[in-house]
This record gives structure tokens, sequence and C-alpha cells, in this order.
């Protein structure tokens, strides 16, 4: 499978700051990466779709000016936490969409746990 | 909610046990996936089954896919400690590249 990384891996930050979370594509160049955020003992949520030189597509309810999302390259996309307030700590995980003959595949990333104190 | 419903919520057996979770969804689909939680970190893909297909297996894993009543099982054979984890299942949506991933089942096998 395809190797995703993501940093931090971990960032606690006092409330009212700002927090960048980076998801990179190792292994090939991805047009679409989508962003996730998983609350204790819950699932996963789909947050937004990142598009490579275009606006991301945020789902329901998803404040688009507090998750910004730029996905500025074909192996990264960033996920910016503005004004983090301690609900939204979390667990943030990032999947790279490669598109298969057959199917497409997304492969995810580590994680990122955010504690906004 | 667009997502789909897992049950149990939590299932514990004992080692050598088999263990079934079951996973419903609400849409046409492509496919569906399970995946793999350790607590705490990142997502392992277990196994995809496609719309067309009924049945699938992976070495002690089983699943199957009923279109007709939009549900799957996974089943997962002759468990091991180390197979306590969560398992999600997720459906991507016809036309749609997103997954939309189920409740989830924690499965804690004891040894």
């Amino acid at each position: 499978g395809a190797v995703v990384s993501q940093h931090p891996s971990r960032v606690i930050c006092k409330s009212g700051t700002s927090v960048k979370i980076e998801c990179r594509s190792l292994d090939f160049q991805a047009t679409t990466m989508f962003w996730y955020r998983q609350f204790p003992k819950q699932s996963l949520m789909l947050m937004a779709t990142s598009n490579e030189g275009s606006k991301a597509t945020y789902e329901q309810g998803v404040e688009k000016d507090k998750f910004l999302i730029n996905h500025a390259s074909l192996t990264l996309s960033t996920l910016t936490v503005t004004s983090a307030h301690p609900e939204d700590s979390s667990f943030y995980i990032c999947s790279v969409l490669r598109d298969l003959t057959t199917y497409n595949e997304q492969f995810f990333g580590p994680g990122t746990r955010l504690t906004v104190l | 909610s667009q997502q789909g419903e897992e049950d149990p919520q939590a299932l514990s057996i004992q080692e050598g046990e088999n263990a079934t979770m079951n996973c419903s969804y609400k849409t046409s689909i492509n496919n569906l996936q399970w995946y793999r939680q350790n607590s705490g970190r990142g997502l392992v893909h277990l196994i995809l089954i496609r719309s067309n297909e009924r049945e699938k297996h992976s070495g002690r894993l089983r699943v199957t896919l009923d279109t007709s009543k939009k549900s799957s099982s996974l089943l997962i054979t002759a468990s091991r400690a180390a197979d306590t984890a969560s398992y999600f299942c997720a459906t991507d949506p016809y036309n749609t590249d997103k997954l939309i991933f189920g409740t989830g089942t924690r499965l804690q096998v004891f040894p």
C-alpha cells in the first residue's frame, strides 16, 4: 500500500491559537485527499475533500472558515484549525485517494492527536 | 446522519472463539470495506468487497454482503488476543469517492 505521513503526530495548544496539520503522500501524487475527525470512542467523520489546485469541499456542518484546507501540491495537503477551542480536541486523520483501474482506494495517515487546553 | 450502523457496539470473547460484526448502510454503493483500528492509532485496511460480490475470504476473515438488505458482516475465526481493536465498515456511495464509516465495533479478545 501507499505511505501517507502526518505531522505532527501529537500537538497540545492553548485555546485561541491556530494549529496546522500536514498530510503528505510519499509514494504517489494525489489530486484528492480527505480529512476526517474522530472523537474518543467514536467513528471517523469525513470533514472535507481536499482538491489540488482548487477549493476544498466541506461536509455539512463543518465550518470552512474554522478548518482551513490547502492542497497546494500533489503530495501535500494541510489542515489548519483556526482559533482552536477545547471542543476541537480530537484525532484528525487524512487519507490519500489513488485511482485504480477497478476502484478508488484511500490510504490513511497515522493521525494527529490535537489537545486544546 | 450519513453514518452506517454497526452492531454490536462492543464484543468480548475468549481466544479461539469466532467474532461476528454487522454493518448496515443507507445508500447504493460501489464497494464496502472493513478497517481495523488499534486504540489511538491509524486505520488498517482489512478487506474490500465489491457490490456485485456476496462473500469474500482473506485468511481468518470472512465478509458477506447483501445489497438488497444494505448490510454486511465480518467474521473473524479463531480469534486471538491480538485481534483486540475497533473494527469499522466503510462504504463509498455510488458515484462518489468518499468513504462513509460505520459506527464501529470494539472487539476485546481475552487470552
